[in-house]
């Protein structure tokens, strides 16, 4: 089975700019949770969806926002780059309705630099 | 609100010596209990969890961890390292109720085995 995946794998952006990352949870997850880890810190909560709606939200500027489609994908989108946003983005998914539901799973990362 | 206290950010070993990784945590409500692992330019691995039951929990590659809620501890331990072992270590807890399945993670805890 396929694990939780993203996209891109890395990514340059400029100030001021915006980025969109991408993240498919596992089959059959249907809530997806989005955290921020700068270098040398672990994960911050940025966003959860759990079926297309928000969840909840973690002390993040209006600039950040996310989805979630009918498939359970989901895309965050930041707006307005800085130079702190810069960091590795990681995805992660729990079924919050069958097994374990508190469970989870996490991507591999999208590494966002910018400058 | 709830907390993750990781202390030692960098623990050092040898090959076949006893891990100890130590996670303090705080919650006004039962916790859930975590142990993730990171290898370099790697997203989080699950070790091992801790939800109701007994408190000594088993994970994957030979750990294990003890829940205290007398010390508000979670500590991760393994009887001898391996040198794969070596890798970064977080503890976390979560969810909240009604579907907010947020995790708060400490800083983390560096470990390194050498021969």
């Amino acid at each position: 089975d396929a694990g939780v995946t993203q996209s891109p794998t890395h990514l340059i952006k400029t100030r001021g700019q915006h980025v969109t990352l991408r993240c498919s949870p596992i089959s059959g997850h249907k809530s997806v949770s989005w955290y921020q880890q700068v270098l040398g810190q672990g994960p911050q909560f940025i966003f959860q969806y759990y079926e297309k709606e928000e969840r909840g939200r973690g002390n993040f500027p209006d600039r950040f926002s996310a989805r979630q489609f009918p498939n359970y994908s989901s895309e965050l989108n930041v707006n307005a780059l800085l130079l702190g946003d810069s960091a590795l983005y990681l995805c992660a998914s729990s079924s919050l309705d069958s097994g374990s539901p508190y469970e989870q799973y996490f991507g591999p990362g999208t590494r966002l630099t910018v400058t | 609100a709830q907390s993750v206290t990781q202390l030692g950010s960098h623990v050092s070993v040898s090959e076949g010596a006893l891990v100890l990784l130590r996670c303090n945590y705080s919650s006004s409500v039962p916790p859930y209990l975590f142990w993730y692992v990171q290898y370099p330019n790697q997203g989080l691995q699950l070790l091992l969890k801790y939800t109701t039951g007994a408190t000594l929990v088993k994970g994957i590659n030979g750990f294990e961890a003890e829940f205290k809620k007398s010390e508000t501890s979670f500590h991760l331990t393994k009887p001898s390292a391996h040198m794969s072992d070596a890798a970064e270590y977080f503890c976390a807890v979560g969810p909240f109720s009604g579907g907010y399945n947020k995790l708060i993670f400490g800083a983390g805890t560096r470990l390194a085995v050498h021969p």
